[in-house]
């Protein structure tokens, strides 16, 4: 067990629709990681939050967005569903100072999302 | 760009030993490896950084190579548990990265009785 924490566990929905993942760092991590893992893309990474500001950004989609609030859990936001987005969402988070570099991160166990 | 793992899947008896590698072909401040069992969450196995400072797990030893940007873990006396997909996920030098992770295909590692 990592510490860190995603629900839910499983989503089913349609085309279309607008679905929330959330995710609870580890005691005491200030950063989060949000990655997508498809079995034709591989593990990519979408974006970073550091202490409720945005980091990084990856290959995030337009339709994607995200957030971190001050108790530092962070949300992804998935709208206007396609059913390429069906894939293994991932969390990460790691202590990390500003730089961020060389940091441990650990992943939750994911969110299934499954557009039908 | 993602780095390149090699080989794509290795296939072991219990006790045997096995080198995973990875290439990019940027300059990297640091390689990350994660082991992965199917459906999930990857697990941190070890980060080497530029200069050659080393954290991770005790049982797996790694090396990276700054001058050719190639990292190789070295999994000895393997055992079952050993079983899964490893990642590399590379740390790129240049820029302000802020741990932003670009993963390797995946090696898949498979240890049989």
């Amino acid at each position: 067990d990592s510490g860190v924490t995603q629900t839910p566990k499983h989503l089913i929905t349609a085309t279309g629709q607008r679905v929330t993942l959330r995710c609870s760092p580890r005691s005491g991590d200030l950063s989060v990681y949000w990655y997508q893992q498809s079995l034709d893309q591989g593990l990519q990474f979408l974006i970073q939050y550091y202490n409720g500001e945005e980091r990084a950004k990856g290959n995030i989609l337009e339709r994607f967005s995200a957030q971190q609030f001050p108790d530092l859990h962070s949300e992804l936001n998935l709208s206007s569903l396609e059913l390429g987005d069906s894939a293994l969402y991932f969390c990460a988070s790691s202590v990390s100072g500003l730089a961020a570099r060389g940091d441990t991160q650990y992943f939750g166990p994911g969110t299934r999302l499954t557009v039908l | 760009q993602q780095p390149v793992q090699s080989p794509q899947a290795v296939i072991l008896r219990e006790g045997e030993d096995a080198v995973i590698n990875c290439s990019s072909s940027k300059a990297l401040y640091s390689v990350h490896w994660y082991r992965q069992k199917h459906g999930e969450a990857p697990v941190f196995l070890m980060i080497l950084l530029k200069g050659g400072e080393q954290k991770g797990h005790e049982k797996i030893s790694a090396s990276f190579n700054e001058k050719k940007q190639q990292s190789s873990l070295y999994l000895t006396a393997s055992q079952l548990s050993y079983s899964g997909t490893y990642f590399c996920g590379t740390e790129w030098a240049g820029g302000t990265s802020y741990g932003k992770l670009t993963f390797g295909q995946g090696t898949i590692l498979t240890v049989h009785p």
